[in-house]
């Protein structure tokens, strides 16, 4: 089983649409959450920090559940420009090392 | 500048041939990862640093690669007899504790 576990999609949602994609890790003592989002032949790039108590960044809105480990992000009112790969993180502390751990991706096309 | 920065971008090379590929991590961070990722695939981790600690390599893929920080500032990664499987982009992220990395731009090697 994968350390973190995304939907590969893609998610193929018209302008305007609001998209939910989730998250699933497996090692409980993970510590801190993030999303990324990746365009292609580009590097990575941080979009946000995940919060337990939920967080929001314009259009934006990541969740955690520590419970579940299970982490979303939304993205309402979607444009053409956040067409992209989506990448879930998740920073684990074992064996002495602080690991960052990527999901595969999520693919998200947003069409006119 | 102000972030990470790899060099060279474009490095094409025969196999056989050896390359250092080298990342100058944002000042001050303590953290500096490397990863590769191939064409339409999810980021592999290679090694990671983390101050004056020695490194975690676990994810290094054979004994043909190896990596260096100097100073706790810049890192060079080397792959010896480069083969045509080694054809990646090569990315190189740095964080400050806890927070989300920050990636270069990367350096796309081709082995020919």
């Amino acid at each position: 089983r994968k350390e973190v576990e995304q939907d590969p999609g893609p998610f193929n949602v018209p302008e305007g649409a609001t998209v939910a994609f989730n998250c699933t890790y497996s090692n409980s003592a993970s510590q801190s959450f993030f999303w990324y989002r990746q365009d292609c032949r580009k590097e990575p790039k941080l979009l946000m920090s995940v919060y337990s108590s939920g967080n929001e960044d314009g259009r934006f809105t990541a969740q955690l559940n520590r419970a579940s480990q299970y982490i979303s992000l939304l993205i309402r009112d979607s444009k053409l420009s956040d067409s992209a790969t989506y990448l879930c993180v998740v920073r684990q502390f074992s064996g002495g090392y602080n690991k960052l751990i990527f999901g595969a991706g999520t693919r998200l096309a947003v069409h006119p | 500048g102000a972030g990470v920065s790899q060099s060279p971008s474009n490095k094409v090379t025969e196999k056989g041939k050896d390359v250092e590929l080298r990342c100058d991590p944002i000042s001050g961070h303590t953290a500096l990862y490397w990863y590769r990722q191939s064409l339409g695939q999810g980021l592999e981790f290679l090694i990671y640093f983390q101050g004056n600690s020695a490194p975690d390599k676990s994810g290094l893929p054979s004994d043909r690669f190896s990596a260096e920080r100097t100073g706790g500032s810049v890192s060079t990664l080397t792959i010896q007899r480069t083969q045509q499987e080694d054809s990646a982009v090569y990315l190189c992220a740095s964080s400050l504790g806890g927070g989300g990395a920050f990636f270069g731009q990367g350096t796309r090697l081709t082995v020919v």
